[in-house]
């Protein structure tokens, strides 16, 4: 299993150009969710899907928008990107319910000038 | 809504001793799940441990263990015979069993290894 990858490492955008950053897992997970890392903020939630077909906004949807068309891929676009979405991006990926681990891929370094 | 807060932004220890992660949370919740994560240089998050609340037995992972305090609302990682591959920031985090299955963080702890 490659579990939770992640595309592009890194990016450079201009202020209101648009992008979409990558999320597949292959691990059959119903639950995908999408955080930002911030200096001194911790990880905060984005947007987030419980299976195929639902989405829904989590902490900080502002600027982002999400779709889940399949189990595997969970995409995260910016229509139009400013300075202050200047991030790390992850995604992670679980079973729902219970005891279960989230995994998370290796994140995206995104800046915005 | 819930919070969780990591009072420590720096924490140092000399290698082969034991450090203490401190970590508070509020909830009025009665089930939840509570984790550690380590996010080393390579920004990789990596589960460490994870508490279940219903759980009085505080969890063990080999040389990482936690002090649950449920009605403090308190949740420690200890760190014993610590090592240089131990450096990194941790983060404590919360997932209510009702509803999605959200992490709330903290705002992380960046741990340093004194050779």
């Amino acid at each position: 299993n490659a579990g939770v990858t992640q595309t592009p490492k890194f990016q450079v955008l201009k202020t209101g150009q648009s992008m979409t950053l990558q999320c597949a897992q292959d691990m059959n997970h119903e639950y995908m969710s999408w955080y930002r890392q911030d200096p001194g903020m911790g990880l905060r939630l984005i947007h987030y899907s419980v299976g195929a077909g639902i989405t829904d906004q989590g902490e900080v949807p502002n600027g982002y928008n999400v779709s889940r068309s399949t189990t595997e891929d969970f995409p995260l676009r910016l229509l139009s990107a400013a300075p202050s979405q200047t991030s790390v991006y992850f995604c992670a990926s679980t079973y729902r319910q219970g005891y279960n681990e989230q995994f998370f891929g290796p994140g995206t370094r995104l800046t915005v000038l | 809504a819930q919070t969780v807060t990591q009072s420590q932004p720096e924490m140092s220890v000399q290698e082969a001793e034991t450090v203490t992660l401190s970590c508070t949370y509020d909830t009025s919740e009665s089930d939840y799940y509570l984790f550690w994560y380590k996010q080393p240089p390579s920004r990789q998050m990596i589960l460490v441990i994870r508490q279940e609340a219903y759980k009085q037995q505080n969890a063990t992972e080999n040389r990482f263990s936690v002090n649950f305090q449920k009605a403090a609302k308190s949740f420690s990682l200890k760190i014993s015979d610590s090592q240089l591959g131990d450096a990194a920031m941790y983060f404590c985090a919360y997932r209510s069993n009702f509803g999605n299955e959200k992490l709330t963080f903290g705002t992380g702890t960046r741990l340093t290894i004194i050779p």
